[in-house]
């Protein structure tokens, strides 16, 4: 099954309001990053989380390697955070495989 | 921060030719890793490199595919001959170590295989 799952899979939400995007994964972890991919494809990254938190103007991500899960949180919300926000993890096992999750597309409404 | 480039942006390209893309990835990093992404799908990993060497790759890395980096310039991922489901965009990536380390991706080349 899914190593890496992300919720919800897409998001609408009013300027101003605030997101909670999730991903938990059913592997241990060695690094989590977390992107933005603009609606024409090109990638931003956000956050390199391997575990705590982390806050960047208006978004913070939180690990929690026991719980297998990371979250990233939007507050007040922009027409121009619409997109797809990723996350990425690797393992931490003996490899370099890093593993997409499948996304959450939002929707800002002015 | 540390750049990734990738050239070209885009390349349209007839089934069964060949195309090299091309990245050129953060200066001192030591990891390189390609990514496929179909439009509208999940990104896969391809496969990573590492000391003039292939390290791991996915199911989706076919044998018309190849990877090098000759003499540290750039690294470039083959794909001879091509076909149609190769059509994707394809994301460089590198980082100073393994993948425990933070990747750094490129803007990605579009593949178009007619």
């Amino acid at each position: 099954g899914q190593q890496v799952q992300q919720s919800p899979a897409s998001l609408v939400l009013q300027e101003g309001e605030n997101a909670e995007l999730q991903c938990n994964f059913s592997t241990s972890l060695n690094s989590m990053q977390w992107f933005y991919q603009r609606p024409g494809g090109s990638l931003v990254s956000l956050f390199y989380n391997p575990s705590g938190t982390k806050h960047s103007g208006r978004l913070t991500s939180t690990t929690v390697i026991k719980e297998r899960r990371s979250s990233l949180h939007i507050s007040s919300s922009q027409t121009t955070d619409s997109g797809t926000y990723l996350c990425a993890l690797a393992r931490s096992s003996n490899t370099n495989k890093v593993v997409f999750g499948t996304g959450t597309r939002l929707q800002v409404l002015p | 921060g540390p750049k990734v480039l990738q050239i070209p942006s885009h390349q349209i390209i007839d089934m069964g030719q060949m195309v090299t893309l091309n990245c050129d990835p953060v200066s001192n990093h030591l990891y390189f890793y390609w990514y496929k992404q179909i439009l509208g799908q999940q990104m896969e990993f391809l496969v990573n490199f590492y000391n003039g060497k292939v390290m791991e790759k996915s199911k989706l890395f076919k044998d018309q595919f190849s990877v090098e980096r000759p003499d540290g310039s750039y690294f470039t991922l083959k794909i001879q001959p091509t076909a149609l489901e190769d059509s994707a965009v394809y994301f460089c990536a590198s980082s100073l170590w393994g993948s425990s380390y933070e990747q750094y991706f490129g803007p990605g080349t579009r593949l178009t295989v007619l």
